[in-house]
Protein backbone atom coordinates (compact mmCIF):
# COMPACT_ATOMS: atom_id res chain seq x y z
CA UNK A 1 0.00 0.00 0.00
CA UNK A 2 1.07 3.66 -0.35
CA UNK A 3 2.79 4.58 2.48
CA UNK A 4 5.73 6.76 4.17
CA UNK A 5 8.03 5.59 6.61
CA UNK A 6 10.14 7.68 8.56
CA UNK A 7 13.32 7.05 10.73
CA UNK A 8 13.07 6.71 14.80
CA UNK A 9 13.18 9.01 17.45
CA UNK A 10 15.82 10.90 18.20
CA UNK A 11 17.83 12.93 20.98
CA UNK A 12 20.17 15.93 20.37
CA UNK A 13 22.18 18.10 22.24
CA UNK A 14 21.86 22.22 21.54
CA UNK A 15 23.55 23.50 18.39
CA UNK A 16 23.52 19.82 17.07
CA UNK A 17 22.11 18.45 13.92
CA UNK A 18 19.73 16.03 13.05
CA UNK A 19 18.98 14.23 10.22
CA UNK A 20 15.53 12.54 9.54
CA UNK A 21 14.22 10.35 6.48
CA UNK A 22 11.28 9.50 4.94
CA UNK A 23 10.83 6.65 2.44
CA UNK A 24 8.30 6.14 0.48
CA UNK A 25 6.81 2.61 -1.20
CA UNK A 26 3.47 1.99 -2.64
CA UNK A 27 3.67 4.75 -5.82
CA UNK A 28 6.11 6.70 -7.91
CA UNK A 29 8.25 8.65 -5.78
CA UNK A 30 9.03 11.40 -8.16
CA UNK A 31 5.46 11.92 -8.43
CA UNK A 32 4.60 13.68 -5.88
CA UNK A 33 6.13 16.45 -3.48
CA UNK A 34 7.57 15.76 -0.30
CA UNK A 35 6.79 18.78 2.37
CA UNK A 36 7.89 18.44 6.21
CA UNK A 37 5.23 19.74 8.79
CA UNK A 38 6.41 19.76 12.67
CA UNK A 39 4.33 19.63 16.12
CA UNK A 40 5.94 21.18 19.47
CA UNK A 41 4.39 18.86 22.35
CA UNK A 42 1.00 20.37 22.35
CA UNK A 43 0.84 22.54 19.96
CA UNK A 44 -0.26 22.78 16.53
CA UNK A 45 0.90 21.61 12.73
CA UNK A 46 4.02 24.37 11.05
CA UNK A 47 4.90 23.93 7.60
CA UNK A 48 8.50 23.58 7.51
CA UNK A 49 8.95 23.54 3.24
CA UNK A 50 9.05 21.05 0.35
CA UNK A 51 11.79 19.08 -1.68
CA UNK A 52 10.10 17.86 -5.43
CA UNK A 53 11.79 14.63 -5.57
CA UNK A 54 11.98 14.79 -9.32
CA UNK A 55 14.61 17.15 -9.95
CA UNK A 56 15.18 17.88 -6.13
CA UNK A 57 14.36 21.81 -5.98
CA UNK A 58 12.75 22.80 -2.82
CA UNK A 59 11.16 25.61 -0.96
CA UNK A 60 11.67 26.68 2.59
CA UNK A 61 9.52 28.73 4.90
CA UNK A 62 11.39 31.69 5.78
CA UNK A 63 11.79 30.87 9.28
CA UNK A 64 13.74 27.93 8.54
CA UNK A 65 16.12 29.30 5.49
CA UNK A 66 19.31 28.77 6.65
CA UNK A 67 19.18 26.21 8.90
CA UNK A 68 17.19 23.32 7.29
CA UNK A 69 17.78 21.41 3.97
CA UNK A 70 16.39 18.87 2.12
CA UNK A 71 17.31 16.25 0.21
CA UNK A 72 16.36 12.74 -1.37
CA UNK A 73 17.68 9.64 -2.97
CA UNK A 74 15.46 8.91 -5.83
CA UNK A 75 17.59 5.10 -5.70
CA UNK A 76 15.73 4.10 -2.70
CA UNK A 77 12.77 6.57 -3.01
CA UNK A 78 13.81 8.49 0.47
CA UNK A 79 13.51 11.85 1.21
CA UNK A 80 15.62 13.57 4.17
CA UNK A 81 15.39 16.44 5.87
CA UNK A 82 18.11 18.34 7.82
CA UNK A 83 17.70 20.68 10.61
CA UNK A 84 21.21 22.16 11.78
CA UNK A 85 22.13 24.65 14.86
CA UNK A 86 18.89 22.84 17.11
CA UNK A 87 17.56 24.49 19.93
CA UNK A 88 15.09 23.84 22.56
CA UNK A 89 12.53 24.84 21.10
CA UNK A 90 12.91 22.85 17.56
CA UNK A 91 12.03 19.62 19.92
CA UNK A 92 8.99 18.47 17.83
CA UNK A 93 7.40 15.26 16.17
CA UNK A 94 8.62 16.03 12.37
CA UNK A 95 6.12 14.53 9.41
CA UNK A 96 6.90 14.48 5.96
CA UNK A 97 3.76 14.29 3.87
CA UNK A 98 3.03 13.09 0.04
CA UNK A 99 1.12 16.89 -2.13
CA UNK A 100 0.02 16.25 -5.19
CA UNK A 101 -3.06 17.89 -6.36
CA UNK A 102 -5.03 17.17 -3.54
CA UNK A 103 -3.24 18.40 -0.79
CA UNK A 104 -1.19 15.74 1.88
CA UNK A 105 -2.78 12.82 1.30
CA UNK A 106 -0.40 10.46 2.26
CA UNK A 107 2.11 11.05 6.01
CA UNK A 108 4.54 9.40 7.52
CA UNK A 109 4.23 8.05 10.93
CA UNK A 110 5.90 11.38 12.88
CA UNK A 111 9.47 11.20 13.93
CA UNK A 112 9.88 12.54 17.41
CA UNK A 113 13.29 15.22 17.84
CA UNK A 114 13.92 15.83 21.46
CA UNK A 115 16.73 18.82 22.05
CA UNK A 116 18.05 18.69 25.47
CA UNK A 117 21.62 19.11 27.16
CA UNK B 1 1.91 35.23 4.77
CA UNK B 2 -1.62 34.05 4.82
CA UNK B 3 -3.42 33.80 8.67
CA UNK B 4 -5.90 30.95 9.27
CA UNK B 5 -7.87 31.63 12.25
CA UNK B 6 -9.64 28.69 13.85
CA UNK B 7 -13.25 29.47 15.63
CA UNK B 8 -14.02 27.78 18.10
CA UNK B 9 -10.83 26.68 19.76
CA UNK B 10 -13.10 24.22 21.53
CA UNK B 11 -16.22 22.47 20.84
CA UNK B 12 -18.12 20.27 23.03
CA UNK B 13 -21.10 17.92 21.42
CA UNK B 14 -22.61 15.00 22.09
CA UNK B 15 -22.38 11.88 19.49
CA UNK B 16 -25.32 12.75 16.86
CA UNK B 17 -24.91 15.80 16.56
CA UNK B 18 -23.76 18.11 13.85
CA UNK B 19 -20.27 20.12 14.28
CA UNK B 20 -19.91 23.25 12.40
CA UNK B 21 -15.75 24.94 13.01
CA UNK B 22 -15.04 27.58 11.15
CA UNK B 23 -11.33 28.78 9.29
CA UNK B 24 -11.02 32.49 8.35
CA UNK B 25 -8.41 33.58 6.19
CA UNK B 26 -6.71 36.84 6.82
CA UNK B 27 -6.74 37.24 2.92
CA UNK B 28 -8.38 34.86 -0.09
CA UNK B 29 -8.11 32.10 -0.87
CA UNK B 30 -8.55 29.97 -3.89
CA UNK B 31 -10.80 27.85 -3.26
CA UNK B 32 -8.88 25.11 -4.64
CA UNK B 33 -6.55 25.25 -2.45
CA UNK B 34 -7.85 25.03 1.06
CA UNK B 35 -7.85 21.74 3.30
CA UNK B 36 -8.88 20.14 6.30
CA UNK B 37 -7.15 17.71 8.52
CA UNK B 38 -8.29 15.37 11.29
CA UNK B 39 -5.58 14.43 13.97
CA UNK B 40 -6.08 12.11 17.08
CA UNK B 41 -3.72 11.85 19.97
CA UNK B 42 -0.38 10.08 18.62
CA UNK B 43 -1.32 10.11 15.17
CA UNK B 44 -0.58 11.56 12.06
CA UNK B 45 -2.65 14.19 10.43
CA UNK B 46 -5.21 12.81 8.47
CA UNK B 47 -7.04 14.34 4.81
CA UNK B 48 -10.65 14.53 4.75
CA UNK B 49 -11.16 17.58 2.65
CA UNK B 50 -9.26 19.19 0.11
CA UNK B 51 -10.21 22.01 -2.75
CA UNK B 52 -12.41 23.29 0.13
CA UNK B 53 -15.42 20.91 -0.78
CA UNK B 54 -14.00 17.66 -1.98
CA UNK B 55 -13.65 14.70 0.25
CA UNK B 56 -10.83 12.48 0.35
CA UNK B 57 -10.43 8.72 -0.71
CA UNK B 58 -12.60 6.66 2.30
CA UNK B 59 -13.94 9.58 4.36
CA UNK B 60 -17.27 9.44 5.21
CA UNK B 61 -20.05 11.62 3.65
CA UNK B 62 -20.96 12.84 7.00
CA UNK B 63 -17.89 15.16 6.59
CA UNK B 64 -18.69 18.31 4.02
CA UNK B 65 -16.63 21.39 3.62
CA UNK B 66 -17.78 24.48 1.92
CA UNK B 67 -16.80 28.09 1.72
CA UNK B 68 -14.72 30.70 -0.86
CA UNK B 69 -12.52 33.48 -0.71
CA UNK B 70 -11.45 34.14 3.50
CA UNK B 71 -14.03 31.92 5.35
CA UNK B 72 -14.61 28.15 5.38
CA UNK B 73 -16.49 25.60 6.70
CA UNK B 74 -16.03 21.96 7.99
CA UNK B 75 -19.54 20.45 8.84
CA UNK B 76 -19.68 17.02 10.32
CA UNK B 77 -23.04 15.83 10.60
CA UNK B 78 -24.15 12.58 13.08
CA UNK B 79 -21.16 13.19 15.26
CA UNK B 80 -19.45 9.03 15.62
CA UNK B 81 -17.71 8.47 18.96
CA UNK B 82 -14.24 8.54 16.72
CA UNK B 83 -15.17 12.01 15.10
CA UNK B 84 -13.81 13.63 18.29
CA UNK B 85 -10.47 14.85 17.42
CA UNK B 86 -8.38 18.04 16.69
CA UNK B 87 -9.75 19.34 13.41
CA UNK B 88 -6.58 21.50 11.19
CA UNK B 89 -7.43 23.70 8.28
CA UNK B 90 -4.35 24.15 5.62
CA UNK B 91 -4.08 26.90 2.88
CA UNK B 92 -1.75 25.47 -0.21
CA UNK B 93 -2.63 28.66 -2.14
CA UNK B 94 0.43 30.07 -1.33
CA UNK B 95 4.12 30.50 0.78
CA UNK B 96 4.33 29.58 3.12
CA UNK B 97 1.32 26.97 3.47
CA UNK B 98 0.03 27.78 6.61
CA UNK B 99 -2.31 25.75 8.81
CA UNK B 100 -4.71 27.04 11.78
CA UNK B 101 -4.27 26.87 14.99
CA UNK B 102 -6.64 23.57 14.98
CA UNK B 103 -10.44 23.64 16.79
CA UNK B 104 -10.74 20.33 19.53
CA UNK B 105 -14.30 18.54 19.10
CA UNK B 106 -14.54 17.07 22.65
CA UNK B 107 -17.45 14.97 24.00
CA UNK B 108 -19.58 17.09 26.23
Amino acid sequence: QVQLVQSGAEVKEPGASVKVSCQASGYTFTGYYIHWVRQAPGQGLEWMGWINPNSGDTHFAQKFRGRVTMTRDTSISTAYMVLSRLRSDDTAVYYCARVGSIAADIWGQGTMVTVSS
Amino acid sequence: EIVLTQSPGTLSLSPGERATLSCRASQSVSSRYLAWYQQKPGQAPRLLIYGASSRATGIPDRFSGSGSGTDFTLTINRLEPEDFAVYYCQQYDSSPRTFGQGTKLEIK
